[in-house]
């Protein structure tokens, strides 16, 4: 079946430092990827997606590219805030054709961002 | 509000008894899904409605666990005879249509069964 693996955390990190989450999948076909963010007290929320090989998603100065050759959605970030710091889940959609939002979740990995 | 609300926010239960979680989804998203989280671990998939129907219920764990959605907006997620291994958060999220990975989440409904 489909899965996902982060690395595992937690990832502490000084402001303005360079931020890499590693995340690789295992799925049939041709997967959609995501990362997801949980802020504290909030719900989750997309952050970026890439829906076929060598897409890049980007939002908020994160970036992800889609390595279908090694499998992974790596995301990286060039400078972090503090404001960065929650929990980033990696996910995959590999339903198609009957839905895209039956996603499959890796473990999550707690960010904290000191000033 | 213009979010996913769910409610309870928090639920403490005794070991089989029965348990309602309500979501109301974003006004206009035809697709609704459930998940669960357990503590460290990723949202896991329990079952998709598209409309008022069960399009996919294949994460739903066993027959204690129903949901339904009977006007194709607000769903309710139904556990009967609860046990202690369902104590987790129920997280609710709803999307405009069924071809997108994009999914608004609400803040869940923590469920405790003593």
């Amino acid at each position: 079946g489909d899965s996902v693996t982060q690395m595992e955390g937690p990832v502490t990190l000084s402001e303005e430092a360079f931020l890499t989450i590693n995340c690789t999948y295992t799925a049939t076909g041709y997967p959609s990827l995501f990362w997801y963010v949980q802020y504290p007290g909030e719900g989750l929320q997309l952050l970026l997606k890439a829906t076929k090989a060598d897409d890049k998603g980007s939002n908020k100065g994160f970036e992800a590219t889609y390595r279908k050759e090694t499998t992974s959605f790596h995301l990286e970030k060039g400078s972090v805030q503090v404001s960065d710091s929650a929990v980033y889940f990696c996910a995959l959609s590999s339903a198609g054709g009957t839905s895209y939002g039956k996603l499959t979740f890796g473990q999550g990995t707690i960010l904290t961002v000191h000033p | 509000g213009a979010g996913v609300s769910q409610t309870p926010s928090n639920k403490v239960t005794e070991k089989g008894k029965y348990v309602e979680l309500r979501c109301d989804p974003i006004s206009g998203h035809t697709a609704l899904y459930w998940y669960r989280q357990s503590l460290g671990q990723g949202p896991e998939f329990l079952i998709y409605f598209q409309g008022t129907g069960a399009a996919d219920d294949s994460g739903l764990p066993n027959d204690r666990f129903f949901a339904v959605r009977p006007e194709g907006s607000v769903s309710t997620l139904k556990i009967q005879r609860t046990e202690r291994g369902d104590s987790a958060v129920y997280l609710c999220a709803s999307s405009p249509d069924w071809n997108t990975g994009e999914l608004f989440f609400g803040e869940g409904s923590r469920l405790t069964v003593l």
